[in-house]
Order: structure tokens, then C-alpha cells, then sequence
């Protein structure tokens, strides 16, 4: 089966600036999740969708973070605006019950 | 919520040696255990995982055992190769099907 798909993987912006990030998930999987990754950290939770439901976002800075998952497919992750903190790895994963988690690539992204 | 401890952060052994990678976990709901290994530039990848109702398996050279009531996981790699050289993270899964990482360690394989 294809994997969990995210685009870009890798991007520079200037702090301040807007950014997006999309993810398609594996066919079928309802359970959609955004991660960030801090060199070296482990994965983070942002956000877990459920179809095109919010479950759960309590760790989502709202004032420059948002999320969306239309159709409970495809998702996208935008941050406006981008402070240098936010430099990260932005991982997407999936999961079809409440196990057998797949992870994209993720995308770099570098706030400079 | 979850919370879970992971050491060593570094780990060096010298090829054919066994590594050993433990974590505490501390939601006592937490039902299901993953280790993921991450290689540069790519997204964790799943290689092997174990649930709170068993206390040990094995896949080849890696296995995983469970103590539910210490609240403790270890991964156990035996005959180690320099392509395990990598990050390896353990995770748990809550009740809410939230999985939640360890900071990760870092095992260098020397040849």
C-alpha cells in the first residue's frame, strides 16, 4: 500500500512569513495525526483528527497554528506567522485503529 | 497525560554486541507499546511493538519485553550491525489512541 504522503520536504522562510504544509494520508486510515519534531527531540503531538474532526488540539499553538482536514482526507498544518522557534520537523501520520501508526517523511522546516 | 522517560540518549556498542534501550511509561491505561527507529531525513519507522497483554516477543534479533506493573519497556537488540546504527524512540499509546514518544536514543553501531 502507498504510504502516508507529505509535501513539501523542506522549506526556508523568513521568520514572520506564512507557511503550509499538506499530508495525504494511507487510503482508509480515519485517523489523521501532525507531530512536530525538534532536532533532537522525540515527535510531539500538535493534533489528532478523527474523519474531519478535531479529537484533540490542546497542543496546537492557536494564535499561529492551525489545522484542517477536509473531506477526512488530505490534511493541511499552516503557521502564520513563523517565529524561529517553530524551525522543526513537521511529521503527518495515520492509523487505521489504535494501532499500526505509519509516519511520512516529514517536511524540514527552517525559519531563518 | 502520557508521559514517557527514555535512556540511555546515546548508545555505543561495538558490532555483534547487544543494545539495550529502556522506558517508563505513566498512564496505567496506556495498552499498547511501539518502537520506532529513525533514520536521517526519513519519519520513524515501525519495528516492532508489543501490547499490555504480553510480556515479551521477539522478531530475529530484536524483542521487546513489558513489565505493566513497573511500568517499564525495553527494546533488546542482539548481534548488533552498523545498520542499526540510528535514532530509536519507544511510544505509548493511551486509551485515547494519543501515542506519545520518548526522547529518543541515539545507538552507534562500531565496527
Amino acid at each position: 500500500e502507498a504510504g502516508v504522503a507529505q509535501s513539501p520536504r523542506y522549506k526556508i522562510i523568513e521568520k514572520r512569513q506564512s507557511v503550509a504544509f499538506w499530508c495525504n494520508p494511507i487510503s482508509g486510515h480515519a485517523t489523521l495525526y501532525w507531530y512536530q519534531q525538534i532536532l533532537g527531540q522525540g515527535p510531539k503531538l500538535l493534533i489528532q483528527f478523527q474523519n474531519n474532526g478535531v479529537v484533540d488540539d490542546s497542543q496546537l499553538p492557536k494564535d499561529r497554528f492551525s489545522a484542517e482536514r477536509l473531506k477526512g482526507v488530505d490534511s493541511t498544518l499552516k503557521i502564520q506567522p513563523a517565529k524561529l522557534e517553530d524551525s522543526a520537523v513537521y511529521l503527518c501520520a495515520s492509523s487505521l485503529g489504535p494501532s499500526g501508526y505509519t509516519f511520512g517523511s516529514g517536511t524540514r522546516l527552517t525559519v531563518v | 497525560g502520557e508521559n514517557v522517560e527514555q535512556h540511555p540518549s546515546t548508545l555505543s556498542v561495538q558490532e555483534g554486541d547487544s543494545a539495550v534501550i529502556k522506558c517508563t511509561y505513566s498512564d496505567s491505561a496506556s495498552n499498547y507499546f511501539p518502537w520506532y527507529k529513525q533514520e536521517l531525513g526519513k519519519g520513524p519507522q515501525l519495528i516492532i511493538d508489543i501490547r499490555s497483554n504480553v510480556g515479551e516477543k521477539k522478531d530475529q534479533r530484536i524483542a521487546v519485553t513489558l513489565n505493566k506493573t513497573a511500568k517499564h519497556f525495553s527494546l533488546h537488540i542482539t548481534e548488533t550491525q552498523p545498520e542499526d546504527s540510528a535514532v530509536y524512540f519507544c511510544a505509548a499509546v493511551s486509551s485515547a489512541r494519543q501515542l506519545t514518544f520518548g526522547s529518543g536514543t541515539q545507538l552507534t553501531v562500531l565496527p
